[in-house]
């Protein structure tokens, strides 16, 4: 069993659909982040959540909404999506040792859910 | 900001041979992280090996090393004794140790091992 778990894997969705993608991390860390891979693009941090609390909101799209309700799991709900949103969403985790520093951070990440807009 | 630059976006490898990835990076930082991840077609992201950038010492694990050359911004990864399962894409990944849960990555190297 990986550390970070996310679901579904796979998730097609049209554009009027709402849905939402999971993540569970199994590491006992305090930091959550949603990543988002493109084709040709590197990948891009959409969120960050420390301490259950979001510091990083990247620009994202506000048809994009997270949701940390404790330190172990993290949600990223979709409402009306776009085509150009179809990518693979990377959650990840890490232990940092306090809520500023973030000294010595180790990032993780799950497998991943291939999400298509169609 | 800092940009990270991986000139080769694939490279092909006899099994049992050595590979050198390269990566080059950008920032006004002076202590800050590096990283390798790979990335097989499952598409987990793995964290490969990992280098703090005030540590001269070359980070090694198993059989994958690195050259870091901090004045010429340079962080090569060398797979040495290549096996099939090393197939991925490789991601060079840079973090600020002031600010550092932002990972910036590179665009990746594909890497095939040929039996």
């Amino acid at each position: 069993e990986t550390g970070v778990t996310q679901t579904p894997r796979h998730l097609v969705m049209g554009m009027t659909n709402k849905k939402s993608l999971k993540c569970e991390q199994h590491l006992g860390h305090n930091a959550m982040y949603w990543y988002k891979q493109s084709a040709k693009k590197p990948l891009e941090l959409m969120f960050v959540y420390n301490f259950k609390e979001q510091t990083e909101n990247n620009s994202v799209p506000s048809r994009f909404s997270p949701e940390c309700p404790n330190s172990s799991h993290l949600f990223l709900h979709l409402h009306t999506l776009q085509p150009e949103d179809s990518a693979l969403y990377l959650c990840a985790s890490s232990q940092v040792q306090d809520s500023i520093t973030y000294s010595g951070n180790t990032i993780y990440f799950g497998e991943g859910s291939w999400l298509t807009v169609v | 900001a800092q940009t990270v630059t991986q000139s080769q976006p694939e490279m092909s490898v006899q099994e049992a041979e050595t590979v050198t990835l390269s990566c080059t990076y950008d920032t006004s930082e002076s202590n800050y992280y590096l990283f390798w991840y790979k990335q097989p077609p499952s598409r987990q992201m793995i964290l490969v090996i990992r280098q703090e950038a005030y540590k001269q010492q070359n980070a090694t694990e198993n059989r994958f090393s690195v050259n870091f050359q901090k004045a010429a911004k340079s962080f090569s990864l060398k797979i040495s004794d290549s096996q099939l399962g090393d197939t991925a894409m490789y991601f060079c990944a840079f973090m600020r140790r002031s600010n550092d849960y932002k990972l910036s990555f590179g665009a990746g190297t594909t890497v095939t091992v040929r039996a």
